[in-house]
């Protein structure tokens, strides 16, 4: 059965520091998708990242990165310089089809970021 | 383009009532997702779409919970005599076929309904 874990119920930072949200899965397949979404206090949920297990190399996208470890089954996700508009409860997700499929996303239980100012 | 539309965005029924959560998906998307998120929790899956045909049906919570989607499109959520159990937010997303995406199929959200029973 699938499983994603994110230990922190809730990070709090200042404004303009680094910030890394944990993400741990568990699959039996080799092969799996990994996701990361937003959730902004306006409350829809924005697609963020897509990793397939078999990719090589990590993404970087402005201020946001990603570390995928598959030795420790993690999928971490940093935001640098951190910003207010950062603020949000952000959800990792597996899914052990590529789309999805007939078991959907298995998501975390979000983390909750908030960026004082 | 345009994205995932629902409607309503919130309903309140009182309990016993049928109520009916519609989901608009993004033009073209071939799969379509129900999903159900209560309060401080992560989406959970309920149902899939593949066109008008229904994959999977185990994620739904009981036989009071169905879906359909008959023309491979709008899509329709029914809650027959609600409980206050299932008061949440229930989420559609839509996504493309592996042949459109390049194999990079990405689940795209509405904003939701959010239901709360009395």
């Amino acid at each position: 059965a699938q499983k994603v874990t994110q230990a922190q119920t809730e990070i709090s930072v200042v404004e303009k520091e680094d910030v890394t949200l944990d993400c741990v899965y568990e699959t039996r397949d080799t092969t799996y998708y990994l996701f990361w979404y937003k959730q902004p206090p306006s409350g829809e949920l924005v697609f963020l990242i897509r990793r397939n297990s078999f990719d090589e190399q990590n993404e970087i996208s402005g201020r946001y990165s990603w570390n995928f470890q598959k030795s420790t089954s993690s999928f971490n996700f940093t935001i640098t310089a951190s910003q207010v508009v950062d603020s949000a409860v952000y959800f990792c997700a597996l899914s052990e089809d590529p789309g999805g499929g007939a078991d959907g996303l298995t998501f975390g239980k979000g983390t909750h970021l908030i960026i004082q100012p | 383009g345009a994205g995932v539309s629902q409607s309503p965005r919130y309903k309140v029924t009182k309990r016993g009532q049928d109520v009916a959560l519609r989901c608009d998906p993004i033009s073209g998307h071939v799969s379509l997702y129900w999903y159900r998120q209560a309060l401080g929790q992560g989406p959970e899956f309920l149902t899939y779409f593949n066109y008008e045909a229904q994959q999977d049906k185990s994620g739904l919570p009981n036989d009071r919970f169905s879906a359909e989607r008959p023309e491979g499109s709008i899509s329709t959520l029914t809650i027959q005599r609600t409980e206050q159990r299932d008061s949440a937010m229930y989420r559609c997303a839509s996504s493309e076929d592996q042949w459109t995406s390049g194999g990079r199929e990405t689940q795209y959200f509405g904003p939701g309904t959010r239901l709360l029973v009395l």
